[in-house]
């Protein structure tokens, strides 16, 4: 069964305190990790596509990496405008592309 | 700008009752997805249409019916609303097999 486990559930950070959120997953055949951030009352954003170990997206003070089993989302001096949920997801290993989604880490950042 | 269109945003309904969650994509993608959001649960799959002409349950199907009207339209129907159907119903669409999702933005309901 496809799994995705993301890690921690609640993270506070202070302001340029910079930190790592993880996305663990079990799928045979990645076909690709995907990372949004989701504001509260908003659906789910886009952010990055990563699809083979090795390989690292960056977007402002967000980078997220890939490894065989986890993938990670590093936030560099974040400010409190980077408060959100991020969420990971993977496509299912069958036929279908229907998304696991993990149960995200809901990040505060404080002033 | 293109994307993924719900209506409505807010709904109220009393137990009993029945409503169509509506959900419309100008990608011209062929899968979409209907999710449901609930504290501490995540996102958790109702039902999907992976191209025009299918529908397959998903995680959570129970009390929830779905219509792929054309390729463009994806509707969801409470056909009893309960108590545990209040949540936060989220509409996406992809290309079928690469890329990734993009999502409405979202459907608050409440069953009374």
């Amino acid at each position: 069964e496809d799994q995705v486990t993301q890690s921690p559930e609640a993270l506070r950070l202070q302001e340029g305190e910079s930190s790592s959120l993880n996305c663990s997953y079990t799928v045979s055949g990645l076909r690709g990790l995907f990372w949004y951030r989701q504001d509260p009352g908003k659906g789910p954003e886009f952010l990055f596509t990563l699809y083979s170990a090795g390989e690292e997206k960056e977007k402002e003070r967000l980078k997220a990496t890939l490894t065989k089993k986890e993938s990670f989302l590093h936030i560099t001096a974040p400010k409190p405008e980077d408060s959100a949920t991020y969420l990971c997801a993977v496509p299912s290993s069958g036929g279908s592309y229907i998304p696991t989604f993990g149960r995200g880490t809901s990040l505060i950042v404080h002033p | 700008n293109a994307g993924v269109t719900q209506t409505p945003k807010f709904q109220v309904l009393k137990t009993g009752q029945s409503m169509t969650l509506q959900c419309a994509q100008d990608m011209n993608h062929n899968s979409m997805y209907w999710y449901r959001q609930d504290p501490g649960m995540g996102l958790r799959l109702i039902y999907y249409s992976a191209s025009e002409g299918t529908t397959d349950k998903g995680e959570v199907p129970n009390g929830y019916n779905v219509s792929r009207l054309n390729k463009r339209e994806f509707s969801l129907r409470l056909e009893s609303a309960a108590p545990s159907q209040t949540s936060v119903y989220f509409c996406a669409s992809s290309q079928q097999g690469r890329g990734g999702y993009t999502f409405g933005s979202g459907t608050r309901l409440t069953v009374v």
